[in-house]
């Protein structure tokens, strides 16, 4: 069976442009989020999407925004890319709405903005 | 102080040795306690959660201690397959956003 699958795995943008990641769940899997992880640090969660509804957002900036479609699969964007934005995103999907379910995490896509 | 924090490491320990990694938290509220474990450039995976009156997994213990607020890792007789960065998750009751620590890193040698 298929894990989760993220797209594309690596990519380098230019600061001030824009990036769009996706992320296709594990099969029966309703639940989606987003993670950013800097190097030497955990995770940080960005947003969840359950049922294609946003059901939980981090601590982040507007340029970050996300959705849910229909198929269960999630895109995550980025506008106005800065230094900073550089770092490994992560997307986990899980059955539930999240609570005690265990994350299935996919490889990642890293994003270096120069 | 931080929601989550963990000793970043590394801890470097010979074969077969015993090492405990611990992770306190701030949030009283919270609820549900995994270790996940991440190799190195890959995705993190859980090793297993942690339940109120402790739990084992072969080689692997986890605990909690509600009062002081921490939950530890044992792994006994380690081995070199086990290197790797540990994360301790927790979640609040409630809600649907998991915070994760920054993750203890272990290397086992020969």
């Amino acid at each position: 069976d298929a894990g989760v699958t993220q797209s594309p795995t690596h990519l380098i943008k230019t600061r001030g442009q824009h990036v769009t990641l996706r992320c296709s769940p594990i099969s029966g899997h309703k639940s989606v989020s987003w993670y950013q992880q800097v190097l030497g640090q955990g995770p940080q969660f960005i947003f969840q999407y359950y049922e294609k509804e946003e059901r939980g957002r981090g601590n982040f900036p507007d340029r970050f925004s996300a959705r849910q479609f229909p198929n269960y699969s999630s895109e995550l964007n980025v506008n106005a890319l800065l230094l900073g934005d550089s770092a490994l995103y992560l997307c986990a999907s899980s059955y539930g709405q999240g609570g005690t379910g265990e994350l299935f995490f996919g490889e990642g896509s890293r994003l270096t903005v120069l | 102080r931080k929601e989550v924090e963990q000793d970043p490491g590394p801890f470097n320990v010979p074969e077969g040795a015993t090492v405990a990694f611990n992770c306190t938290y701030s949030n009283s509220a919270s609820q549900s306690f995994f270790w996940y474990r991440q190799d190195c450039r890959k995705e993190p995976k859980l090793l297993m959660s942690v339940y109120s009156s402790g739990n084992e997994d072969g080689r692997f213990t986890a605990q909690l201690n509600r009062a002081s607020q921490y939950i530890s890792l044992l792994i006994r007789d380690s081995k070199l397959s086990d290197s790797a960065t540990y994360l301790c998750v927790l979640q609040s009751g409630g809600s649907y956003i998991p915070t994760f620590g920054r993750g203890t890193s272990l290397i086992v040698h020969p």
